[in-house]
């Protein structure tokens, strides 16, 4: 069973469109992320939500918007694309607890965007 | 200066021998330490987390923190061709959400 899913994996698309990218986790946690990973492997923290609440909102434009129906899903949208859109990114999850334990990050296979 | 910072690397060493991947963070804030291996083409897997000062180990991988040196280290023992991949060092503040990557260092093993 896949713990943290994302699509779609690869996406190539033309500049200025909509596009959104999906994530899914069945681990049970709390919290999910968006993270972009650039050509240089750097990776970024843009959004993070906890029990369906926006709790981390890093500098990213406002074209992209995530949204969290429930504890288990984040999805991501972009407007408009832009040529540096083009990235790798991650949805990951994690679980809030007491214990040091439930801070580990568990990443999905990534979505491969490639904006032309 | 950059909070997390890894030399890019390629590390190269050959089959067998100690690789020593090597961490510095700005934010004397940090409290939980994180080493992620990455493979080409797939995403970040933990391998290890340390919250103290000094040593941990866990099979061949040691992680080593000196939180008063701002330095997290990850030993990786008798390297394999299979460990060949780049590593990212993870830091984060107790009781917060994010987490801060490095660029991340590549080792190559060889055969």
């Amino acid at each position: 069973d896949t713990a943290v899913s994302q699509t779609p994996k690869y996406l190539v698309t033309q500049m200025g469109n909509d596009k959104s990218i999906k994530c899914e986790q069945n681990l049970g946690h709390d919290t999910m992320y968006w993270y972009k990973q650039d050509s240089k492997k750097f990776l970024k923290i843009m959004f993070s939500y906890n029990n369906k609440e926006l709790i981390i909102n890093e500098t990213v434009p406002n074209r992209f918007s995530p949204k969290s129906p429930d504890k288990a899903h984040l999805n991501l949208h972009i407007n408009s694309l832009e040529l540096g859109d083009s990235a790798v990114y991650f949805c990951a999850s994690s679980h809030r607890t007491s214990g040091r334990s439930g801070e580990t990050q568990y990443f999905g296979p990534g979505t491969r965007l490639l904006v032309l | 200066q950059k909070e997390v910072e890894q030399n890019s690397g390629p590390l190269s060493v050959p089959e067998g021998a100690i690789a020593s991947l090597n961490c510095t963070y700005s934010d004397r804030g940090s409290q939980s330490f994180f080493w992620y291996r990455q493979y080409s083409g797939k995403s970040p897997e933990l391998i290890m987390f340390i919250y103290s000062n000094g040593d941990k180990e866990d099979g061949r991988f040691t992680a080593q923190l000196n939180k008063a040196s701002q330095y997290v280290s990850l030993l990786i023992r008798d390297s394999q061709p299979s460990d060949s991949a780049t590593y990212l060092c993870a830091v984060k503040r107790l009781g917060t959400y994010k987490y801060i990557f490095g660029t991340g260092t590549r080792l190559k093993v060889l055969a």
